[in-house]
């Protein structure tokens, strides 16, 4: 089936470490997303790719880092430069030519 | 700037009642798109439905409405004889025209609880 894969669901770190989370999908899309979430805050955007090798930053992007070597992933790092990197993070992806975004099960990282 | 407006963070209504969900949004582009998801409380957020600022019409898919006024900037979403698993967060989203920079802007939310 296709769709967008985020793992692992739950993600624990200690603080200062840089940690990785990682997003794929099998649905062909050129554009990818990562969003943060925050209770009572909706969706806020990190980074955005629209093709490979190519990401562009979003409304957060400080203390965060992504690539796009491959169409199919958008590899999402949270660095010990981000101050409060416990939240929700969902990976989304869209076809150029339409709005409609897919999202991933989404990764739930917290930080002690 | 593109903003969206969810102002009912909270509903809880009981089961069979019907239930409208507020959108309104802000924009200076003349043509938009403007989107529903879904997230029940697993966290993937589904898509309901989109809608191009050309089409006016209101839109009904099963037990799901949505009301879309330009002339108010508001694309309401109304759930008919609320069931249990109806559940979940809500999200009204805002995107501009087609091609190029593809940003999504989201409101905040609306819980919805349905009490059986």
């Amino acid at each position: 089936d296709g769709g967008i894969t985020q793992s692992p669901k739950y993600l624990f770190r200690k603080e200062g470490q840089n940690v990785t989370l990682s997003c794929e999908q099998n649905l062909n899309h050129d554009a990818m997303y990562w969003y943060r979430q925050d209770p009572g805050q909706g969706l806020r955007l990190i980074y955005y790719s629209q093709i490979v090798n190519d990401f562009q930053k979003g409304d957060i992007a400080e203390g965060y880092s992504v690539s796009r070597e491959k169409k199919e992933s958008f590899p999402l790092t949270v660095t010990s430069a981000q101050k409060n990197p416990t939240a929700f993070y969902l990976c989304a992806s869209s076809a150029q030519d339409r709005g409609k975004q897919y999202f991933g099960p989404g990764t739930r990282l917290t930080v002690t | 700037a593109q903003k969206v407006t969810q102002a009912q963070t909270e509903i809880s209504v009981v089961e069979k009642e019907d239930v409208t969900l507020d959108c309104v949004y802000e924009t200076r582009d003349t043509t938009y798109y403007l989107f529903w998801y879904k997230q029940p409380p697993s966290g993937e957020l589904v898509f309901l439905i989109r809608r191009n600022s050309f089409d006016e019409q209101n839109e009904i898919s099963g037990r799901y409405s949505w009301n879309f006024q330009k002339s108010t900037s508001s694309f309401n979403f109304t759930i008919t004889a609320s069931q249990v698993v109806d559940s979940a967060v809500y999200f009204c989203a805002l995107r501009p025209p087609e091609g190029g920079y593809q940003k999504v802007t989201f409101g905040i939310g609306t819980k919805l609880q349905v009490i059986p």
